[in-house]
């Protein structure tokens, strides 16, 4: 158990639609990432937090959105749902800013049907 | 092309050494990692090393780093059948500004 909690697990979808996945870092940690995982494109960096404030982002699409909460929990808004927006999402957090070390989540896996 | 790349698939006995390679094109990456990846799971850090360092031995894992060719693997002794999962390699792209860059990952499957 990494100590990083996403949800939901599982979420089925229509296209046009929009969801919202939830993450709770590990206890101390400051930062946190949003990876997206599919089979074509692998894991794909989309955006990291630390301390409540955009520290970098990566291919995030203009559709999608995120935001970390003063408790330090992290959400990652997808809007505007299309078939390959289907994948598995990720969350992880870490201590500090600068660090390779991290600890991810289970992932929400999206199907967009 | 790719910044992190990685073969997709090994191959070996169970008890054989398994070596993951990896290739990056970053310069500036100050770490290089390897993450683990179980079915169903999250990933997993297992390794990583210091740019200025050549090799770092941490019991069945070896990893070795060729700054100048910009080569990355990762050893593990006696393979078991535990170790089966998908193995991805990283750089920390501009000092870690833009969270890691991670391969495709490498599957490796274990043969009895």
């Amino acid at each position: 158990d990494s100590g990083v909690t996403q949800t939901p697990k599982h979420l089925i979808t229509a296209t046009g639609q929009r969801v919202t996945l939830r993450c709770s870092p590990r206890s101390g940690d400051l930062s946190v990432y949003w990876y997206q995982q599919s089979l074509d494109q692998g894991l794909q960096f989309l955006i990291q937090y630390y301390n409540g404030e955009e520290r970098a982002k990566g291919n995030i699409l203009e559709r999608f959105s995120a935001q970390q909460f003063p408790d330090l929990h992290s959400e990652l808004n997808l809007s505007s749902l299309e078939l390959g927006d289907s994948a598995l999402y990720f969350c992880a957090s870490s201590v500090t800013a600068n660090t390779g070390e991290l600890f991810f989540g289970e992932g929400s896996r999206l199907t967009v049907l | 092309g790719e910044d992190v790349e990685q073969s997709l698939f090994l191959s070996v006995r169970e008890g054989d050494s398994s070596v993951i390679n990896c290739t990056y094109t970053d310069s500036s990456s100050t770490y290089l990692y390897w993450y683990k990846q179980e079915p169903g799971a999250g990933l997993q850090l297992l390794t990583y090393i210091f740019s200025n360092m050549d090799m770092k031995q941490d019991q069945r894992l070896t990893v070795l780093l060729n700054k100048k060719d910009k080569h990355l693997s990762l050893r593990i002794a006696d393979t078991q059948t535990g170790d089966s999962a998908i193995y991805f390699c990283a750089e920390n792209e501009r000092g870690g500004a833009d969270g890691l860059t991670f391969g495709k990952g490498t599957h490796l499957i274990i043969q009895p």
